[in-house]
């Protein structure tokens, strides 16, 4: 596709559920990132994969949170046992490398509601 | 650690006038990128502008311009000529060099919320 995609747009769970969020990033591009956005803050870092591989995964707040990316292009970001706390915008965003531009390419989000 | 620091939640301009946003950031590195991006309410992350640290030159794109004094660790962006569109929120965001720090993490303030005023 053109830009980076993100499904689905906006989920609502319930509390101790299992959600899976995706990424579709821009053909070609080897880096992806995942932030989180809670409501009036800034992103947050949580992982970063180049290729397939998790390249730094520093962000992830506790081990209710994984990532994959199987094939090197799509992201999938897991969370289990959901709580409250959990509820924020996830944004995916990709990156050409070896950049020269260090531009990030995000995609809309998936807002997560957990109630 | 590295930090940005944007001290404005929130500015207001009138329309055609120009405003100026603030960053602020920490680093003991002396070769990085800094970024504004600008999220308008559908919420995609749009580059508006990006200074590499080696470069003395100040950035300008179109009306957007910045001010970058690296020994003040001072990033702030200036919108000229003021346009309804650009009302959104902004963020100041730092990434470190790869070869120190092994990894590309951006690093985000929280944000400015720019209103323009008709």
């Amino acid at each position: 596709g053109a830009g980076v995609s993100q499904t689905p747009s906006n989920k609502v769970t319930e509390k101790g559920k299992y959600v899976e969020l995706r990424c579709d990033p821009i053909s070609g591009h080897t880096a992806l990132y995942w932030y989180r956005q809670s409501l009036g803050q800034g992103p947050e870092f949580l992982i970063y994969f180049q290729g397939t591989g998790a390249a730094d995964d520093s962000g992830l707040p506790n081990d209710r949170f994984f990532a994959v990316r199987p094939e090197g292009s799509v992201s999938t970001l897991k969370i289990q046992r959901t709580e409250r706390g959990d509820s924020a915008v996830y944004l995916c965003a990709s990156s050409p490398l070896p950049g020269n531009t260090g531009e990030l390419f995000f995609g809309e989000g998936s807002r997560l509601t957990v109630l | 650690a590295q930090t940005v620091t944007q001290s404005q939640p929130e500015m207001s301009v009138q329309e055609a006038e120009t405003v100026t946003l603030s960053c602020t950031y920490d680093t003991s590195e002396s070769d990085y990128y800094l970024f504004w991006y600008k999220q308008p309410p559908s919420r995609q992350m749009i580059l508006v502008i990006r200074q590499e640290a080696y470069k003395q030159q100040n950035a300008t794109e179109n009306r957007f311009s910045v001010n970058f004094q690296k020994a003040a660790k001072s990033f702030s962006l200036k919108i000229s000529d003021s346009q309804l569109g650009d009302a959104a929120m902004y963020f100041c965001a730092y990434r470190p060099p790869f070869t120190t720090s092994g990894t590309y993490k951006y690093i985000f303030g929280t944000g400015t919320r720019l209103k323009v005023l008709a």
